[in-house]
């Protein structure tokens, strides 16, 4: 039983391409995330949504777009991508009380 | 703003060694703390948490934490450890209210020698 899911696991593009992310998780939580893994394994969060409200907008280039179609879905989209992009993207959910956050397994995003 | 400092990005230990894995944490009231654990080409687990009471928390694969406010610490240690538990190591805080992304630490490695 998948917690929290995500497809796809690789994706390897060209540059200029545009291409989405898909997570779901059927944990009930109300909070789900996106964090972005570099090359050096740094964690950072880029996206936070709460019953499908947008709370969280780091500093992310607007080529990149969450849309939450419902609280158990949170989807990116990347327009244009670029080298700098490539990275391990990670969605998480969580309930408000503790916070303690779940993970997908991630998707290996590599644009060459 | 919150930051972690996770001393050491590598760590190597003998198999039955004390294990040991420093993170010290920044934060204008105690946030919620965390340490997370990473396989080679998966997602993050969960050890343990700090959210209140007791300062001591014991989590999965026989870890525990103990969470010193005047240190501002949240060291993660292990008895003895295993060849598995050879990973990546993240300790990572969240407010307790409002924002609840997670603040990372920068990771550290463990490896286990036979």
């Amino acid at each position: 039983d998948t917690a929290v899911s995500q497809t796809p696991k690789y994706l390897v593009t060209q540059m200029g391409n545009d291409k989405s992310i898909k997570c779901e998780q059927n944990l009930g939580h109300d909070t789900m995330y996106w964090y972005k893994q570099d090359s050096k394994k740094f964690l950072k969060i880029m996206f936070s949504y709460n019953n499908k409200e947008l709370i969280i907008n780091e500093t992310v280039p607007n080529r990149f777009s969450p849309k939450s179609p419902d609280k158990a879905h949170l989807n990116l989209h990347i327009n244009s991508l670029e080298l700098g992009d490539s990275a391990v993207y990670f969605c998480a959910s969580s309930q408000i009380q503790g916070n303690e956050q779940f993970f997908g397994p991630g998707t290996r995003l590599t644009v060459l | 703003a919150q930051s972690v400092t996770q001393l050491g990005s590598h760590v190597s230990v003998s198999e039955g060694a004390l294990v040991l894995l420093r993170c010290n944490y920044s934060s204008s009231v105690p946030p919620y703390l965390f340490w997370y654990v990473q396989y080679p080409n998966q997602g993050l687990q969960l050890l343990l948490k700090y959210t209140t009471g007791a300062t001591l928390v014991k989590g999965i694969n026989g870890f525990e934490a103990e969470f010193k406010k005047s240190e501002t610490s949240f060291h993660l240690t292990k008895p003895s450890a295993h060849m598995s538990d050879a990973a990546e190591y993240f300790c990572a805080v969240s407010e307790r209210t409002g924002r609840r992304a997670l603040t990372f630490g920068s990771g550290t490695r463990l490896q286990v020698q036979p």
